[in-house]
């Protein structure tokens, strides 16, 4: 089992649809969580950040974390055409020198 | 002022060849990384340098050599390059006490 899995997608919605992304991990270490967007060419840049458990809202965007399930989620409320890109999600451990694990990324197509 | 610049943005050589990536941050980071991203997406952390010391070698060809200079600059020389060596390497960073990275805009490699 990969460390972080992620379903590619894609995914296509239309304009103002709610959206949901999600992964899973198996390391129950994992204490820092984030959601990075990438869009085509370029690259990733932060979009929410959480540590441990919990809610996180930003705007239309709203981060979950869910550690006795090994379960984050992205929701992007009223979507936009700019939203289309790929979503990675992202994870790390409380421990010096460890990497920061990505999971596949979805790509998301919010059409006008 | 860009952050994380990495250069050359694209690179299209003849496998067998030896090619380098350069990366600098501007943004006083302690720590730097190359990760690779493959065609689908997936990014995978290759090396980590704190400082100037290798804190994260991940599981590599001895043809990749990272380098770094000071704790501004990290290069990635590729020796006797292969067609799978072809991907978008990103260099990222990291601040003392963070968790979160700050990417460059990516370096395109392909190999023929």
């Amino acid at each position: 089992q990969k460390e972080v899995e992620q379903d590619p997608g894609p995914l296509s919605v239309p304009e103002g649809a709610i959206v949901s992304l999600n992964c899973t991990y198996s390391n129950s270490a994992f204490q820092y969580f984030m959601w990075y967007r990438q869009y085509s060419r370029k690259g990733p840049e932060l979009l929410m950040y959480t540590y441990s458990s919990g809610n996180k809202e930003d705007g239309r965007f709203t981060a979950q974390v869910d550690k006795s399930s090994k379960y984050i989620s992205l929701f992007i409320r009223d979507s936009q055409p700019s939203d289309s890109a790929t979503y990675l999600c992202a994870m790390r451990a409380n421990q010096a020198g460890t990497a920061l694990i990505f999971g596949k990324g979805t790509t998301l197509s919010v059409s006008s | 002022d860009t952050a994380v610049s990495q250069t050359p943005k694209y690179l299209v050589t003849q496998m067998g060849n030896d090619k380098s990536i350069k990366c600098e941050q501007n943004l006083g980071h302690d720590t730097m990384y190359w990760y690779k991203q493959d065609s689908k997406k997936f990014l995978k952390i290759m090396f980590s340098y704190n400082n100037k010391e290798l804190i994260i070698n991940e599981t590599v060809p001895n043809r990749f050599s990272p380098k770094s200079p000071d704790k501004a600059h990290l290069n990635l020389h590729i020796n006797s390059l292969e067609l799978g060596d072809s991907a978008v390497y990103f260099c990222a960073s990291q601040g003392a006490g963070a968790n979160v990275l700050t990417f460059g805009a990516g370096s395109r490699l392909t190999v023929l």
